[in-house]
């Protein structure tokens, strides 16, 4: 149980076009999902936590008209990089948690370069 | 001071020994507390999560925690070559309402045949 998915599990991109990542909660519904990136050697960074029917909370320093985040049903979310940049590549991993449980489960993770 | 503090490594073991991984953390009254493997190009895997003080066993897996001292470890007996992998410590941490999971730097390990 607990698995979830994401799609793509890798993009190439012309700088100034938008990706869509989806992240999916396969076997559970996901109340809550969060949107992190990673740069190569470095840990995970929160994005943005999305609640199932309201709108994304960003961290500090996340452009929110940059990195759409939708959360439209229990079992999905979706980040939309907007205008995307060499800078913006990295790696982008969504997680899930189920109601009140601690836990998150992480997605496979989608790897995105901006060329 | 860092949320979620590790020695970034890389620590290096012997196959059949045992690996001790270290995190500390900065909020006294997170709860919950979690370690991650994470393999090179992939994305984190849950191996533990631990609640309580003391130890938590999971197969070759230990969980430790002492909350006193704010202070979680991660002990990997018989340690295996696919051991090998970066370790995060994560914590749940309120913050600005709602809870959020703080990940340490992670630290690199390294199985030795």
């Amino acid at each position: 149980g607990a698995v979830v998915s994401q799609h793509p599990s890798w993009v190439i991109c012309k700088s100034g076009t938008s990706v869509k990542i989806e992240c999916r909660s396969l076997d559970f519904q996901a109340t809550t999902m969060f949107w992190y990136r990673q740069f190569p050697k470095q840990s995970l960074m929160l994005m943005a936590t999305s609640n199932e029917g309201s709108k994304a909370t960003y961290e500090q320093g996340v452009e929110k008209d940059k990195f759409l985040i939708n959360h439209a049903s229990l079992t999905l979310s979706t980040l939309t990089v907007t205008s995307a940049h060499p800078e913006d590549s990295s790696f982008y991993i969504c997680s899930a948690r189920a109601g009140r449980q601690e836990t998150q489960y992480f997605g496979p993770g989608t790897r995105l370069l901006v060329l | 001071q860092k949320e979620v503090e590790q020695n970034s490594g890389p620590l290096s073991v012997p196959e059949g020994a045992i690996a001790s991984l270290n995190c500390t953390y900065s909020d006294r009254v997170s709860q919950s507390f979690f370690w991650y493997r994470q393999y090179s190009g992939k994305s984190p895997e849950l191996i533990m999560s631990i609640y309580s003080n003391g130890d938590k066993e999971d197969g070759r897996f230990t969980a430790q925690l002492n909350k006193a001292s704010q202070y979680v470890s991660l002990l990997i007996r018989d340690s295996q070559p696919s051991d090998s992998a970066t370790y995060l410590c994560a914590v749940n941490m309120w913050r600005e309402g709602a809870q959020k999971l703080v990940f340490g730097q992670g630290t690199r390990l390294t199985i030795n045949p």
